[in-house]
């Protein structure tokens, strides 16, 4: 198994482009999270989806858009690229049925916006 | 979910025990106690999980004091690939957000 899967690994981007990052997993696992992690703190949760055909907002969903294309699939999309979206950009997934389940992470997408 | 507590960074020898301290005072009883870490930008990676009882896994132990207020993630024989950043991370059990906090920078040194 790949586990969770990113693309790009790198992007750069002018302020004002928009880009989508993907993000797939092959463990069947139901739920999906973005996180964003800026430099020297921890992870901020951006959307979730508990399951196929939901989303939820996190914490700093604000100039995000997220779809979960089926279940193995979440992509986070950038309308208008800001300088402080400049982050590197974490997937997760997670199975549900057992309450207590751990998150898998994807390897990151850095994100540098100029 | 609770707020967690944790010292900004630790120094451990290699191969003695690392012992890292987590305050969750305002833990509810529905709540799980989480560690992950993360090495060298990386994404975060699951080590052990516990509700009240002490746990023990492959990777490390837990420590729950018995009034849940404060936990320790024990790592037996540390090693340098041991060096990273340890989150601990309160939540409730039925939902699957993560709230991180700045975690514990721990250096193993040869």
């Amino acid at each position: 198994n790949a586990g969770v899967t990113q693309t790009p690994k790198f992007q750069v981007l002018k302020t004002g482009q928009s880009m989508t990052l993907q993000c797939a997993q092959d463990m069947n696992h139901n739920s999906m999270y973005w996180y964003r992690q800026d430099p020297g703190m921890g992870l901020r949760l951006i959307y979730y989806s508990a399951s196929e055909g939901t989303t939820d907002k996190g914490e700093v969903p604000n100039g995000y858009n997220v779809s979960r294309l089926n279940k193995r699939e979440f992509s986070l999309r950038l309308e208008s690229a800001a300088p402080s979206q400049t982050s590197v950009y974490f997937c997760a997934s997670r199975a549900t049925g057992i309450s207590y389940n751990e998150q898998f992470f994807g390897p990151g997408t850095r994100l540098t916006v100029l | 979910d609770a707020k967690t507590t944790q010292p900004t960074s630790m120094d451990c020898a290699e191969g003695r025990a690392a012992n890292l301290p987590c305050n969750h005072s305002t833990i509810s009883g529905n709540e799980y106690v989480y560690w992950y870490r993360q090495i060298h930008s990386q994404g975060p990676q699951y080590i052990i999980h516990g509700l009240k009882n002490n746990e023990t896994n492959e990777m490390a132990s837990l420590i729950i004091t018995e009034d849940r207020k404060s936990s320790t993630l024990i790592l037996p024989h540390a090693t340098l690939r041991d060096t990273a950043v340890y989150y601990c991370i309160v939540r409730v059990a039925n939902t699957g957000k993560l709230i991180f906090g700045q975690g514990t920078t721990l250096q193993v040194k040869p």
